[in-house]
């Protein structure tokens, strides 16, 4: 299965941006790059997903790195709701999420 | 426009008993996908599922587990025999197309099975 490296935590100042990375170093030329987010007793939220430019949409950017072996999650300004953690899947064909530890993002008021 | 259902939210099982977890995909999806998130552990693909056909099941426990989507109805993950091991969190996402990797999948917000 495709492996991610992502910070096991990271804190953030509401109203700030956040810049979440995540290592792919054996993402092969097809696989894409998804980001899933999951808040407390909830089921996972799909956040954004790209394969090699950089992607925008309502809820975040995501910048891929030109070798592709690295991404970052970018969230604008980063409120209390944003306190979640954060998924970074390197998806191979075939439709099936597989989920690292994640990224746990505190943010503080 | 509904978002994946799933029911009951919470399931409580004696061991020995039989569990049914349904999943309804969101409007217009036909391919749904299982996940169980077993306490203080990350989240696991089980089975990924087409109407009335089963794609992959490798993540699928060998023994007691079944999954179906047929061709009327919601998603049914059967769990026979319940033991302890089997409360978790168990969530059902659904995407429009599969076959790929580009699809997002929408999660439900799952059936949390609590087995005594």
């Amino acid at each position: 299965d495709a492996k991610t490296t992502q910070p096991n935590s990271m804190e953030s100042n509401e109203e700030e941006p956040v810049h979440l990375p995540c290592n792919h170093s054996t993402i092969s030329g097809t696989d894409y790059i998804h980001w899933y987010r999951q808040l407390p007793s909830q089921g996972p939220e799909y956040v954004i997903h790209g394969l090699t430019s950089n992607v925008n949409n309502r809820m975040a950017s995501l910048a891929i790195a030109e070798d592709r072996k690295s991404s970052t999650l970018i969230l604008h300004r980063a409120t209390l709701r944003d306190a979640a953690v954060y998924y970074c899947i390197h998806m191979e064909y075939g439709n099936k999420l597989v989920f690292g530890a994640g990224t746990i993002l505190r943010v503080k008021s | 426009n509904a978002g994946v259902m799933q029911n009951p939210r919470h399931l409580v099982r004696r061991r020995g008993q039989e569990a049914r977890l349904r999943c309804s995909p969101m409007k217009g999806h036909s391919h749904v996908y299982w996940y169980r998130q077993l306490p203080e552990e990350g989240l696991k693909f089980m089975v990924y599922l087409q109407k009335e056909n089963i794609i992959d099941e490798s993540g699928m426990p060998k023994e007691r587990f079944s999954a179906e989507f047929p061709k009327e109805g919601p998603s049914i993950l059967r769990i026979q025999q319940v033991v302890r091991g089997d409360s978790a969190a168990y969530f059902c996402a659904s995407s429009p197309r599969g076959g790929g990797n580009l699809y997002e999948q929408y999660f439900g917000p799952g059936t949390r099975l609590t087995v005594t």
